[in-house]
């Protein structure tokens, strides 16, 4: 029972560059979130998925698009990484009445 | 709006004491409460959660929470520390919505 599974584990990106982060989740869970850790700032939500096909931005969304590319899969792009964005980031699903399941992060430096 | 305050960002106690980590919330509705840890370069996971079946709520690792709503608290606790339980501790809280709202985290120490 794989769970939520996110891809890289970590990444060095030079400001400017882009890329995507995948998020996998086999619990058939409507819910997904993106998530972003910053020491002594907690877990603030980034962009988060009721279901698939529509999308919401969340508390930091600025430099972000998503794509709910199935009900499996939720994705998070950086078009331009700036040395700002540099964080641990978590996906993670179920409605949060029930409580999150979470990957285990992808840390990202921009350098 | 929904938010959670975390008291102390580091809490300090010695092997076999009690471990106290406290959690305030703000809620315009009867909250959904949760507690996750977090270990050392691993993702965030469920330690308990209340969703008003009954105060006191027990969770994994014989780590406890009490909801009292009078103080809008929501502290975690466990009678006697382990060195294993050294990790961030996170208070989350959700309306009816699909959403959680994280508190900045406790980094708990525990000292042989």
């Amino acid at each position: 029972n794989a769970g939520v599974t996110q891809t890289p584990k970590f990444q060095v990106l030079k400001t400017g560059q882009s890329m995507t982060l995948q998020c996998a989740q086999d619990m058939n869970h409507n819910s997904m979130y993106w998530y972003r850790q910053d020491p002594g700032m907690g877990l603030r939500l980034i962009y988060y998925s009721a279901s698939e096909g529509t999308t919401d931005k969340g508390e930091v969304p600025n430099g972000y698009n998503v794509s709910r590319l199935n009900k499996r899969e939720f994705s998070l792009r950086l078009e331009s990484a700036a040395p700002s964005q540099t964080s641990v980031y978590f996906c993670a699903s179920e409605r949060g009445i029930y409580g999150y399941t979470f990957g285990s992060g992808t840390r990202l430096t921009v350098v | 709006a929904q938010s959670v305050t975390q008291l102390g960002s580091h809490v300090s106690v010695s092997e076999g004491a009690l471990v106290l980590l406290r959690c305030n919330y703000s809620s315009s509705v009867p909250p959904y409460l949760f507690w996750y840890v977090q270990y050392p370069n691993q993702g965030l996971q469920l330690l308990l959660k209340y969703t008003s079946a009954a105060t006191l709520v027990k969770g994994i690792n014989g780590f406890e929470a009490e909801f009292k709503k009078s103080e809008t608290s929501f502290h975690l606790t466990k009678p006697s520390a382990h060195m294993s339980d050294a990790a961030e501790y996170f208070c989350a809280v959700s309306d009816n919505t699909d959403k959680l709202i994280f508190g900045t985290g406790t980094r708990l120490q525990v000292f042989p």
